[in-house]
């Protein structure tokens, strides 16, 4: 059983257009979050939601959009894509506690061309 | 400032043997947690061990030990008789009691292990 999954694992796309990427876990967990890695392998948190309200806003440009429907899922939409959008975007969840392990998604690989 | 520091951006190792892979940090929390990811090339994200910050004692998971020195802000994550499947990115993080739920991540150490 998949703990959190992403979909889709690739995407590529050209700039200007609209994507998104969703995300699902199974673990119970009330926290979940998006995360950026950029072509240097450096993580950087980008939004983070807890019981499906937004706890977390990093200084993310506002073409990005999270939405929380519920506890289990946490989607990422992407208005008016730019070629520095171009990154690994990583899902995850915990749950509540500081020292909660969070338990990542496998990753969509965004290519913005 | 950054909170985490990783200084080793590449290692090497013989197969076999033990590796030691710096993690410092900086916080003024007294309640913290310090965890280490692996993230081969394949590219997900797979935990590996935890440390809090009142653990008295250090970490342990398998072949995975931290080495925990409080006073020194150090957790350097221990791998002992290294195999080919250690070689990947290892990333220290660490989140405060008083950080809300972020999560800092280093800038991660690219392990290589030779045969």
């Amino acid at each position: 059983d998949t703990a959190v999954s992403q979909t889709p694992k690739y995407l590529v796309t050209q700039m200007g257009n609209d994507k998104s990427i969703k995300c699902e876990q199974n673990l119970g967990h009330d926290t979940m979050y998006w995360y950026k890695q950029d072509s240097k392998k450096f993580l950087k948190i980008m939004f983070s939601y807890n019981n499906k309200e937004l706890i977390i806003n990093e200084t993310v440009p506002n073409r990005f959009s999270p939405k929380s429907p519920d506890k289990a899922h946490l989607n990422l939409h992407i208005n008016s894509l730019e070629l520095g959008d171009s990154a690994v975007y990583f899902c995850a969840s915990s749950l509540n506690d500081f020292t909660d392990t969070q338990y990542f998604g496998p990753g969509t690989r965004l290519t913005v061309l | 400032a950054q909170k985490i520091t990783q200084t080793q951006p590449g290692m090497f190792v013989q197969e076999k043997e033990a590796v030691t892979l710096d993690c410092t940090y900086d916080t003024s929390d007294p309640s913290y947690g310090l965890f280490w990811y692996k993230q081969p090339s394949s590219g997900e994200m797979i935990f590996l061990i935890y440390q809090g910050s009142y653990d008295q004692q250090n970490a342990t998971e398998g072949r995975y030990s931290l080495n925990f020195q409080k006073a020194r802000k150090s957790a350097n994550l221990v791998i002992s008789a290294s195999q080919l499947g250690d070689s990947a990115m290892y990333f220290c993080a660490m989140r405060e009691d008083t950080g809300g739920f972020k999560t800092i991540f280093g800038a991660g150490t690219r392990l290589f292990v030779k045969a």
